[in-house]
């Protein structure tokens, strides 16, 4: 079946670190790949999206890249700030029965400090 | 566009109780998703409508589990005789026609039963 695996947190970095958050699935076919932010007490907020191989989606300086031979979509920032305290989600979606199911890794926690 | 809304946003209830949750998606928005969350854990899929056709269902959900989307807009997820592993987040998400890959999810009614 599909699943997803990311790494383990909380990812603890100071203010203008570089940030990775490892992403891996296991899907049959082609899903799209996403990467949901939860801030504390909120609900889940898409930050960005891919759809196919070597895809790049980015948004507010976070970025990662469909890599369909390592099966992977790793989350990077090149300079993180406090605000970005949150837990995130890697997921795919598969379609199935005319529907998008998504099927999430386990969140990883990212804490940074000023 | 209000969002994905949903309520209520906490619930405490005893063991043995029946609880209702209502979802109302972003307008327009044909497909309708539920999700669980339990601490900790990314959100695990439980059940998809379109319009009004409740197309898919996971073997997460219980006889004891119900929902429903009677006229294509909100919905409800109805938990009867309630029991302490049912305590989670209880999350909602819609989509649009045309970006069908792509959920929006609500705040999510967090469940605590006793």
């Amino acid at each position: 079946g599909n699943s997803v695996t990311q790494m383990e947190g909380p990812v603890t970095l100071s203010e203008e670190a570089f940030l990775t958050i490892n992403c891996t699935y296991t899907a049959t076919g082609y899903p799209s790949l996403f990467w949901y932010v939860q801030y504390p007490g909120e609900g889940l907020q898409l930050l960005l999206k891919a759809t196919k191989a070597d895809d790049k989606g980015s948004n507010k300086g976070f970025e990662a890249t469909y890599r369909k031979e390592t099966t992977s979509f790793h989350l990077e920032k090149g300079s993180v700030q406090v605000s970005d305290s949150a837990v995130y989600f890697c997921a795919l979606s598969r379609m199935y029965n005319a529907g998008n199911m998504l099927t999430f890794g386990g969140g990883t926690r990212l804490m940074v400090k000023p | 566009d209000t969002g994905v809304s949903q309520d209520p946003r906490h619930k405490i209830t005893k063991r043995g109780q029946n609880v209702t949750f209502r979802c109302d998606p972003i307008s327009e928005h044909n497909r309708l998703y539920w999700y669980r969350q339990t601490l900790g854990q990314g959100p695990e899929f439980l059940t998809y409508f379109q319009n009004e056709a409740q197309l898919e269902k996971s073997r997460l959900l219980s006889d004891r589990f119900s929902a429903e989307r009677p006229k294509g807009s909100f919905s409800t997820l109805e938990i009867q005789r309630t029991e302490q592993g049912d305590s989670a987040m209880y999350l909602c998400a819609s989509s649009p026609k045309k970006i069908q890959e792509t959920q929006y999810f609500g705040p999510g009614t967090r469940l605590l039963v006793l």
